[in-house]
């Protein structure tokens, strides 16, 4: 079963706005990581936020990780037209050998 | 270039005919995964090993192989393909950071 959650489903935006995508997960977790996927493509991976983590930072990307309310959020600053693209939370879960359980997405598109 | 290669990316076979997908990275990561992705169910966990001769089934194995010989191959064998197995695949390795590489996906369609 997928544990994560993304909200919004979908978003559009104008360049050179935020993006802010959130996501909700069930069980404990050792870490959580977010994702970009091109249509069709592979997905990359952007950032991983430790369980013992409330903040991270990598380029125009911010992840916050609130274990107490079971939540992330992934914000992108001053986004870009390539930044359009499905954007995945992916929850490394404990006792679980490893395995990623990914949510549903969200669908950015960032308009020129 | 550091990277998870998966071939074909295309393919498009028969109902029971057996076929192979192919897995290789080159980081020499112990830990290796095959996903499915399917609209509407994301993407869902198949097999996983945490090293050579080390497999384990994950969330949906029915209907598929793998094997770890060696550690940078991790194949996907489908035994006899059905129309319901007509999806994206995807092979990843994990890094000693936690973080997955994905391959390109492989786009199977049963007919």
């Amino acid at each position: 079963s997928q544990q994560g959650e993304e909200d919004p489903q979908a978003l559009s935006i104008q360049e050179g706005e935020n993006a802010t995508m959130n996501c909700s997960y069930k069980t404990s977790i050792n870490n959580l990581q977010w994702y970009r996927q091109n249509s069709g493509r592979g997905l990359v991976h952007l950032i991983l936020i430790r369980s013992n983590e409330r903040e991270k930072h990598s380029g125009r990307l911010r992840v916050t990780l609130d274990t107490s309310k079971k939540s992330s959020s992934l914000l992108i600053t001053a986004s870009r037209a390539a930044d359009t693209a499905s954007y995945f939370c992916a929850t490394d879960r404990y006792n679980q050998g490893g395995k990623l359980i990914f949510g549903q997405g969200t669908e950015l598109s960032v308009k020129p | 270039e550091a990277q998870v290669t998966q071939n074909p990316r295309y393919l498009i076979t028969v109902t029971g005919k057996k076929l192979t997908v192919t897995c290789s990275q080159n980081m020499n990561h112990e830990y290796m995964s095959w996903y499915r992705q399917d609209p509407g169910l994301g993407l869902r966990q198949i097999y996983y090993s945490m090293n050579v001769e080390v497999t384990d089934k994950g969330d949906v194995p029915e209907g598929y192989k793998v094997s770890r010989k060696e550690k940078r191959n991790f194949p996907l064998i489908l035994e006899s393909p059905s129309p319901n197995q007509t999806s994206l695949y995807f092979c990843a390795s994990k890094t000693g950071e936690g973080g997955y590489t994905f391959g390109s996906g492989t786009r199977l369609t049963v007919v």
